[in-house]
């Protein structure tokens, strides 16, 4: 079955890092970008980056661009996020997702919970 | 905040139908194809429209997309209740070199 499978929720404290998975199976992993979106509370969908799985080349939205860090390991089909220093307001629902071969997202990762709070 | 427009919220009566506009610019929507997604309560997006008015596989075809120009559109006919959700577009942004995803519409089955 084709499928992404992200890693669970996650409490954590401002200022501690954090990285969250995306498993994809059912598929040949490195055919396909992997993107991020995020979803906080209450709010619409932004698209946070992607990722080439064969050489792992990252394009990131300038809102992104140097406060997560988006990897790959392609030997266990598995995609990361990562941050260093979490803020309250990264507090959201992440969601991974493949970019299939007609530019669509398909399928999504079940979303993966970071609430970020002291 | 987002470059592609939806109105925040349209409605039926089970049996009608639903327009969702989505308005955007020449960096994005009138240069690049339109997707869709519909995002039922607590669950993740998923995939309804690709490549403008393209279903894929699985999804009704009560939903259908259109583009002209630098806006895009997907109706609903039939209203079902199963279809009260959120529904977004997105396409790719030349000038932004990223992806941008509408405001986002919540559909309500009256």
């Amino acid at each position: 079955e084709l499928q992404l499978v992200q890693s669970g929720a996650e409490v954590k404290k401002p200022g501690e890092s954090l990285r969250i998975s995306c498993k994809g199976s059912g598929y040949s992993f490195t055919s396909y970008w992997i993107i991020w979106v995020r979803q906080m509370p209450g709010k619409g969908l932004e698209w946070m980056g992607r990722i080439d799985p064969t050489d792992s080349e990252t394009i990131y939205s300038p809102s992104f661009q140097g406060h997560v860090t988006v990897s790959i390991d392609k030997s266990i089909s598995t995609a990361y996020l990562q941050w260093s220093s979490l803020k309250a307001s990264d507090t959201a629902i992440y969601y991974c997702a493949r970019q299939d071969s007609r530019g669509g997202f398909d399928p999504w990762g079940q979303g993966t919970l970071v609430t970020v709070s002291s | 905040q987002s470059v592609l427009t939806q109105p925040p919220s349209a409605s039926g009566t089970p049996g009608q139908g639903v327009t969702i506009s989505c308005s955007g610019s020449t960096s994005n929507i009138e240069s690049n194809t339109v997707n869709w997604y519909q995002q039922l309560p607590g669950t993740a997006p998923k995939l309804l429209i690709h490549s403008d008015h393209q279903r894929p596989s699985g999804v009704p075809d009560r939903f259908s997309g259109s583009k002209s120009g630098t806006s895009a559109s997907l109706a609903i006919s039939g209203l079902q209740s199963e279809d009260e959700a959120d529904y977004y577009c997105a396409a790719w942004d030349d000038g932004l070199n990223g992806l941008v995803f509408g405001t986002g519409t919540n559909v309500t089955v009256l």
